[in-house]
């Protein structure tokens, strides 16, 4: 099955820096790869997600980065704002193919301070 | 509102009782998935179905588990003589199961507590 590890587990910035947040997966044959942010008491939400078959994807403040040989990806956020702060979730399917039976790493607490 | 939904939003039970949770996934969405969140985790994968066919059950979905699709919509997610052990968050999320569309959209969750 499939392996997932998030790093830092907390991780705090201030407001206009830059936070990274970075995963490891070990099935080499997973091809999807989303990000969501959870706030307090609230539901996943999709912020970003890349396939393997491009090294980066970038929307507006948010990038990712995929390296499939060293298999990590990681969530970039720029010029972030208080409002980014939530609990961050990478994920990788377990057993590739188009299941997407999802295995989330332990999430990463964001706090942006103004 | 066209997003997944799912009742209750909370569950108090006493440990031994049954309680069964219902899911309604975005329509036209054919994959339909559980997922149990306990606190500083992320969610672990129960179990998914394709249309009304339960595709596959993790290890984590003891015999006390139950779920159900039964006309490829909605689905329940029983569990029998609750454990304190199960109070969680219990997530439901659907896809739409086509090839690049595979983004799975969660619904808000049931909070079960086991007295």
């Amino acid at each position: 099955g499939e392996n997932v590890e998030q790093h830092p587990s907390t991780l705090s910035v201030q407001e206009g820096d830059s936070a990274v947040i970075k995963c490891t997966y070990s099935d080499s044959a997973s091809n999807y790869f989303p990000w969501y942010k959870q706030e307090l008491g609230k539901r996943p939400q999709l912020i970003i997600d890349i396939r393997s078959n491009v090294g980066e994807k970038k929307d507006q403040r948010i990038a990712v980065t995929l390296n499939k040989t060293a298999k990590h990806f990681s969530l970039h956020i720029t010029e972030t704002q208080p409002e980014d702060s939530a609990v961050y979730f990478c994920a990788a399917p377990r057993g590739g193919g188009s299941n997407y039976k999802l295995t989330f790493g332990k999430g990463t607490l964001l706090t942006v301070n103004p | 509102d066209t997003g997944v939904s799912q009742n209750p939003r909370h569950k108090i039970t006493k440990r031994g009782q049954n309680v069964t949770f219902r899911c309604d996934p975005i329509s036209e969405h054919n994959r339909l998935y559980w997922y149990r969140q306990t606190l500083g985790q992320g969610p672990e994968f129960l179990t998914y179905f394709q249309n009304e066919a339960q595709l596959e059950k993790s290890r984590l979905l003891s015999d006390r588990f139950s779920a159900e699709r039964p006309k490829g919509s909605f689905s329940t997610l029983e569990i029998q003589r609750t454990e304190q052990g199960d109070s969680a968050m219990y997530l439901c999320a659907s896809s739409s199961g086509l090839a690049g569309q595979e983004t799975q959209y969660f619904g808000p969750g049931t909070r079960l507590l086991v007295l």
